[in-house]
């Protein structure tokens, strides 16, 4: 069964901070891998998507994250942290029952600090 | 982005009554679920469904049933609500099942069982 792992519920950084968040997969098979993000009192949406084209993956709002096979890793980063990012991050993967199904992480609340 | 709506957006009910939730899309698209979120849970998958009057459970489907008469309403119901199903419910919708294909969301539902 597919699965993905999200390490630290609550992150907190600095305004321009690097951003880091944590997801890795389990998975027997090459993985499609998502990230959302969830603005408070919102449903969430796409950040950005894995589909094996390219290992690196930009998405909205200067976020990106790296394929890592050896790591069974897709970690999200961004480059400098603005107010505006602090929101939930779910890292999820299509999978069980076919792709019918998708498993989503227990999720990383980011907080930026002023 | 998809139109998806949830009603009601909040609700407040007392146990063993029977509560009705509503998602309705405008953009056609085949695959339709139910979520519900809950701290150090992140999204557990209550049923889903992958056409008019196919569906299937999820992880946590024990106390729910659904139903789709149309392509564009999905309805949870809890038959008698307990308050460990208070929780926010989430409606997301989903083009087709190939595994690149991203998840567009409703708004949520909040649901206190008192």
């Amino acid at each position: 069964a597919q699965s993905v792992t999200q390490l630290g519920s609550h992150v907190s950084v600095s305004e321009g901070a690097l951003v880091l968040l944590r997801c890795n997969y389990s998975s027997s098979v090459p993985p499609y891998l998502f990230w959302y993000v969830q603005y408070p009192n919102q449903g969430l949406q796409l950040l950005l998507k894995y589909t094996s084209a390219a290992t690196l993956v930009k998405g909205i709002n200067d976020f990106e994250a790296e394929f890592k096979k050896s790591e069974t890793s897709f970690h999200l980063t961004k480059p400098s942290a603005h107010m505006s990012d602090a929101a939930e991050y779910f890292c999820a993967v299509p999978g069980d029952g076919g792709y019918q199904k998708v498993t989503f992480g227990t999720g990383t609340k980011l907080q930026v600090i002023p | 982005d998809a139109g998806i709506t949830q009603s009601p957006r909040h609700k407040v009910t007392e146990t063993g009554t029977p509560v009705t939730l509503r998602c309705h899309q405008t953009e056609n698209h085949r695959y339709m679920y139910w979520y519900r979120q809950d701290p150090g849970h992140g999204l557990r998958l209550i049923h889903y469904s992958y056409g008019v009057k196919d569906t299937d459970k999820g992880e946590v489907s024990d106390g729910y049933s659904v139903s789709r008469s149309k392509t564009e309403d999905f309805l949870l119901t809890l038959e008698s609500a307990t308050s460990s199903q208070t929780s926010v419910y989430f409606c997301a919708t989903r083009e087709w099942e190939g595994p690149a294909n991203e998840q567009f969301f409703g708004p949520g539902t909040r649901l206190t069982v008192l």
